[in-house]
């Protein structure tokens, strides 16, 4: 248990599904991440919440939509995905700030399979 | 944006061997850090270097950060079947704020 918990573990979906990664986390952090993980490829940052500013990754499809209500949660809405979305989705934290040097906190991550 | 060059990007060992991996790139950090991920788990963080030059160990496992600072690396000791999985280093840059730059992994095989 690393104090930052995803929900559901595993998500299987068809293409005109919608569905939401939930994440939450327990250590006192103010900000969070996802990330996306496919075989074979490097992590890839999709959004940043952090000190209540969003930073996205202006690659990411607009199919992927990020909400964080307060800074112990972190969702990740997904509708219409493709079959190439099918990946490891991790949500991560840290205690962000431009002088702290603290690591990231991941989650356990949830498989989403498209169908 | 910044890259880390990871290498290698796969390595297939003896249990009992010794492991090393490094991370380079052309921007320097001001924080490198080394992450293990476990099949089907997120990554986990094993060891964090705040200075130039810093040796810092965690069991068989140590790191350094690079005296030009833009390198790190980390070597893995007499290795067992348990040392099986991702390992990716991280870094940062003082401008980026807390944004890591992840490298991309070096998966590791030990066989027993």
């Amino acid at each position: 248990e690393t104090g930052v918990t995803q929900t559901p573990r595993h998500l299987v979906m068809g293409m005109t599904n919608k569905k939401s990664l939930k994440c939450e986390q327990h250590l006192g952090h103010n900000a969070m991440y996802w990330y996306k993980q496919s075989a074979k490829k490097p992590l890839e940052l999709m959004f940043v919440y952090s000190l209540e500013e969003r930073v996205e990754n202006n690659s990411v499809p607009s199919r992927f939509s990020p909400e964080c209500p307060n800074s112990s949660h972190l969702f990740l809405h997904l509708h219409t995905l493709q079959p190439e979305d099918s990946a490891l989705y991790l949500c991560a934290s840290s205690q962000g700030s431009w002088t702290a040097n603290y690591g990231y906190t991941f989650g356990s991550g949830t498989r989403l399979t498209v169908v | 944006g910044q890259q880390l060059n990871q290498s290698p990007q796969s390595m297939f060992i003896q249990e009992g061997e010794d492991v090393s991996m490094n991370c380079t790139s052309s921007s320097i950090f001001n924080t490198w850090l080394w992450y293990k991920q476990d099949p089907g788990e997120g990554p986990v963080l094993l060891i964090a270097l705040y200075k130039a030059g810093e040796l810092t160990s965690n069991g068989r496992l140590t790191a350094q950060f690079g005296i030009t600072r833009k390198d790190s690396f980390l070597n893995i000791s007499a290795s067992i079947p348990s040392d099986v999985g991702i390992y990716f280093c991280a870094g940062r840059i003082i401008r980026a704020g807390n944004m890591l730059t992840f490298g991309g992994g070096t998966r590791l095989m030990v066989k027993p």
